[in-house]
């Protein structure tokens, strides 16, 4: 099984500010990595295919990068709505075997 | 636009059997891979399994002699059966679709919290 570890566990940054996500795979997963947005109570939402390519109305703040065993997730700018728990996932295996990071918490310092 | 429900019973009682359905609305289940994926309260994300529309299935090693998934593509159904289930299988269940030659989730359900007790 593919272990994905996402760091840090929270991240407190004021809005306004640029904030980095990390994932980290224990095996190449190659560019198949997706990274999820969620809220309490919601169902996650996509944000990232291909480690790089936003999803369908995804604005330009969030961007995608890593290929292999490291990705990261950027903002640019955090906005009140950017506040929520950040998944990735990994989807690389043929016959497919899915697993996600167990997620960061950005939170408002 | 494309809609995900699931439904099924909120309260199972340990040992028996859980059942769920999703139902797809607003596009064809047809040409797609579709998923359950469960949340444990407070915890992270479990991929469960999925199944083309053509009835092919891929499970979690973790969980595979206790799923099955089916499909009914005239209902623009998808079901998930999990046996033998105990406190651990309390989470939220979501259904969610995956585009052909890719498993990454584009579209979810809104998730129904499924709770393990006698």
């Amino acid at each position: 099984e593919i272990v994905m570890t996402q760091s840090p566990a929270t991240l407190s940054v004021s809005p306004g500010e640029r904030a980095t996500l990390s994932c980290r795979a224990s095996q190449s997963v190659s560019s198949n990595l997706a990274w999820y947005q969620q809220k309490p109570g919601q169902a996650p939402r996509l944000l990232i295919y291909g480690a790089s390519t936003r999803a369908t109305g995804i604005p330009a703040k969030f961007s995608g990068s890593g290929s292999g065993t490291e990705f990261t997730l950027t903002f640019s700018s955090l906005q009140s709505e950017d506040f929520a728990v950040y998944y990735c996932q990994q989807y690389n295996n043929w016959p497919p075997e899915i697993t996600f990071g167990q997620g960061t918490r950005l939170e408002i310092k | 636009q494309v809609q995900l429900q699931e439904s099924g019973p909120g309260l199972v009682t340990p040992s028996e059997t859980l059942s769920l359905t999703c139902t797809v609305s607003g596009g064809s289940i047809s040409s797609y891979f579709w998923s359950w994926i469960r949340q444990s309260p407070g915890k992270g994300l479990e991929w469960i399994g999925y199944i083309y529309y053509s009835g092919s299935t891929n499970y979690n090693p973790s969980l595979k002699s206790r799923v099955t998934i089916s499909v009914d593509t005239s209902k623009n159904q998808f079901s998930l059966k999990l046996s033998s289930v105990t406190a651990a299988d309390t989470a939220v269940y979501y259904c969610a679709r995956a585009l052909l030659g890719t498993h990454y989730f584009d579209y979810w359900g809104q998730g129904t919290l499924v709770t393990v007790s006698s």
